[in-house]
């Protein structure tokens, strides 16, 4: 069965720096998505990864996706304070059956 | 207009008492799930239904209860609640169209007592 890991759980970051939250996964995974959630509230979707070596952007965050190392990666540019919020990783266990990560909680600090 | 809205947004309830959660999603999407997440935010799948075939049971107690009356309704009856049962839950959709996307609703947050 897939096994979905992020790394860190938790990150505090100064606002402007870099950073990256790496997701893990166990098993072959047709896709892998990227969520977010923020507090209280409910999770939108971020990116869908398709494919080895696929890389999407949106603003400050670029996912990746590395099919070989069964690694995806998402990398955070010049963060800011609004992109504070908790990001899951997800694959696929078999059709309709999604398996999300622990989650990354990140606080951007001004 | 929301695309998957769930009612209620929150249920505070004693303990052996029955509840329902209700789903709609308004995206024409085939398939529909339930999620709950803990107080830890670890997400977990418990069922889904694809045109009102339930597809994925995970091993969840048989108190809980979906019910799927057509494409776009997804219901959770909860019977006996317990004090573990505390959580939200969440319900979403998706289509193979749109990349399996999951679009999820806004929560129901369960607190038994």
């Amino acid at each position: 069965e897939l096994k979905v890991e992020q790394n860190p759980l938790f990150l505090s970051m100064q606002e402007g720096k870099n950073y990256t939250i790496y997701c893990n996964y166990s098993t072959t995974s047709d896709r892998l998505y990227w969520y977010r959630q923020d507090p209280g509230k409910s999770l939108e979707s971020l990116f869908v990864l398709l494919s080895n070596g696929a890389v999407k952007q949106e603003g400050r965050l670029m996912a990746s996706l590395d099919t070989k190392a069964r690694l995806s990666t998402l990398h955070i540019t010049a963060a800011v304070h609004d992109l504070s919020a908790t990001y899951f990783c997800a694959g696929e266990s078999g059709t309709y059956k999604y398996i999300f990560g622990t989650g990354t909680r990140l606080k951007v600090l001004a | 207009d929301t695309a998957v809205s769930q009612t209620p947004k929150y249920l505070v309830t004693q303990m052996g008492n029955d509840k329902s959660i209700k789903c709609e999603q308004n995206l024409g999407h085939d398939t529909m799930y339930w999620y709950k997440q803990d107080s830890k935010k670890f997400l977990k799948i418990m069922f889904s239904y694809n045109n009102k075939e339930l597809i994925i049971n995970e091993t969840v107690p048989n108190r809980f209860s979906p019910k799927s009356p057509d494409k776009a309704h997804l219901n959770l009856h909860i019977n006996s609640l317990e004090l573990g049962d505390s959580a939200v839950y969440f319900c979403a959709s998706s289509q193979e169209t749109d990349l399996y996307l999951v679009y999820f609703g806004a929560g129901t947050r369960l607190s038994v007592l």
